[in-house]
């Protein structure tokens, strides 16, 4: 059985730092691109970062670029999401989510639960 | 980037009824275009792949339609664990993208 796990969100300052980590099992993760999606309150869903299963190639919505940085360490199963230079408008709940085996890693048939992130002073 | 705009933002039926819901891209995504229904409280669920693909165990009720620009998620005949918001989002370009949604309501 698939299972995704989120951990490290909370409450952090402007202009701080925060790391996310996915713990990922019952699947081959190294053979399979992930993504973080988030959500602020009461809002839509946001696409935030892709990374290939090698890590070899990552994505960023304009929204992150150059704040967040998206990695994973295959020999711990986790996917990770440095998130520096934190705004106001960065809270939100954020999703680890894995492509269900037929969309070329970019579609989503697993989540985590979620992790919030709350950026305020 | 490639802008999804679903219509219309709300949609208020009653169990039983059919549901039409529309997503448009600025530009052409080709069938590349996914459709999620998500719950309060709850993480999205994928119903929809490459337009017209339903997902693993998702009800027949359920179908999808479109290629280019337009598509449409179609539920049959409501059920009244449907009433939710429903989301689409592209893989045709980088950076990814969603629809802001449409929350489907009870009547």
């Amino acid at each position: 059985e698939v299972q995704l796990v989120e951990s490290g969100g909370g409450l952090v300052q402007p202009g701080g730092s925060l790391r996310l980590s996915c713990a990922a099992s019952g699947f081959t993760f190294s053979s399979y691109a992930m993504s973080w999606v988030r959500q602020a309150p009461g809002k839509g869903l946001e696409w935030v970062s892709a990374i290939s299963g090698s890590g070899g190639s990552t994505y960023y919505a304009d929204s992150v670029k150059g704040r967040f940085t998206i990695s994973r360490d295959n020999s711990k199963n986790t996917l990770y999401l440095q998130m520096n230079s934190l705004r106001a408008e960065d809270t939100a709940v954020y999703y680890c989510a894995k492509d269900p085996g037929y969309c070329g890693g970019d579609c989503y048939g697993y989540w985590g639960q979620g992790t919030l992130v709350t950026v305020s002073s | 980037e490639i802008v999804l705009t679903q219509s219309p933002a709300t949609l208020s039926l009653s169990p039983g009824e059919r549901a039409t819901l529309s997503c448009r891209a600025s530009q052409s995504v080709s069938s590349y275009l996914a459709w999620y229904q998500q719950k309060p409280g709850q993480a999205p669920r994928l119903l929809i792949y490459d337009a017209s693909n339903r997902a693993t165990g998702i009800p027949a009720r359920f179908s999808g339609s479109g290629s280019g620009t337009d598509f449409t998620l179609t539920i049959s005949s409501l059920e009244p664990e449907d009433f939710a918001v429903y989301y689409c989002q592209q893989r045709s370009n980088w950076p990814l993208s969603f629809g802001q949604g449409t929350k489907l309501e009870i009547k």
